[in-house]
């Protein structure tokens, strides 16, 4: 089954709301959690790196302030895209490796079914 | 950032033709692994290789990978139409349990 779950799956907003995505991990805690964007007919770009505890650190180009990363628990990550534009709409994914405590290998990596944004 | 290039960028074949598509990469590496997208769905992973492996098979794929040029290659036999797809490849960058980077991704259309 399913070990990453991400909600909602789809969503349309207007422009200037915001949108909170979450990834949780089902089967394990995780501290560590990554999160990507796809845009249309490319690949996947990591954003940021959620760590439980801590602050989120984000990728060379990802504005922090407008894309709010909260690690509420061991099995719970959200994205906020504040003020999201039409700019903002994109697949977002995100992974969680498997730690080894929890029976994982260090080069093992769930992803989420992804949520598509669209911003009207 | 982006690990590099894959190419093609996009390939056409007929059932039952064979697919390669190749991937380059720029950092060092624990191991690559090849994904599967289809069009607006989720990643499905395909197979992984280990940087001290220089080929893996599983099912109709087949994964080569040369640390020396960094590159790898995955080849698809016998396509059938359910293939058809974006195929990404994926690395580690040297550093187990971090994020993954992605090259640009194949676009493989097969025809019946």
């Amino acid at each position: 089954g399913a070990v990453v779950s991400q909600h909602p799956s789809r969503v349309i907003c207007k422009s200037g709301t915001s949108v909170k995505i979450e990834c949780r991990s089902l089967d394990f805690q995780a501290t560590t959690m990554f999160w990507y964007r796809q845009f249309p007919k490319q690949s996947l770009m990591l954003m940021a790196t959620s760590n439980e505890g801590s602050k989120a650190t984000y990728e060379q180009g990802v504005e922090k302030d407008k894309f709010l990363i909260n690690h509420a628990s061991l099995t719970l990550s959200t994205l906020t895209v504040t003020s999201a534009h039409p700019e903002d709409s994109s697949f977002y994914i995100c992974s969680i490796p498997k730690p080894f405590m929890a029976g994982g290998r260090q080069d093992t990596q769930y992803f989420g079914p992804g949520t598509r944004l669209t911003v009207l | 950032s982006q690990q590099g290039e894959e190419d093609p960028q996009a390939l056409s074949i007929q059932e039952g033709e064979n697919a390669t598509m190749n991937c380059s990469y720029k950092t060092s590496i624990n191991n690559l692994q090849w994904y599967r997208q289809n069009s607006g769905r989720g990643l499905v992973h395909l197979i992984l290789i280990r940087s001290n492996e220089r080929e893996k098979h599983s099912g109709r794929l087949r994964v080569t990978l040369d640390t020396s040029k960094k590159s790898s290659s995955l080849l698809i036999t016998a396509s059938r139409a359910a293939d058809t797809a974006s195929y990404f490849c994926a690395t580690d960058a040297g550093q187990a349990g971090t994020a993954l980077i992605f090259g640009k991704g194949t676009t493989l259309s097969v025809s019946s």
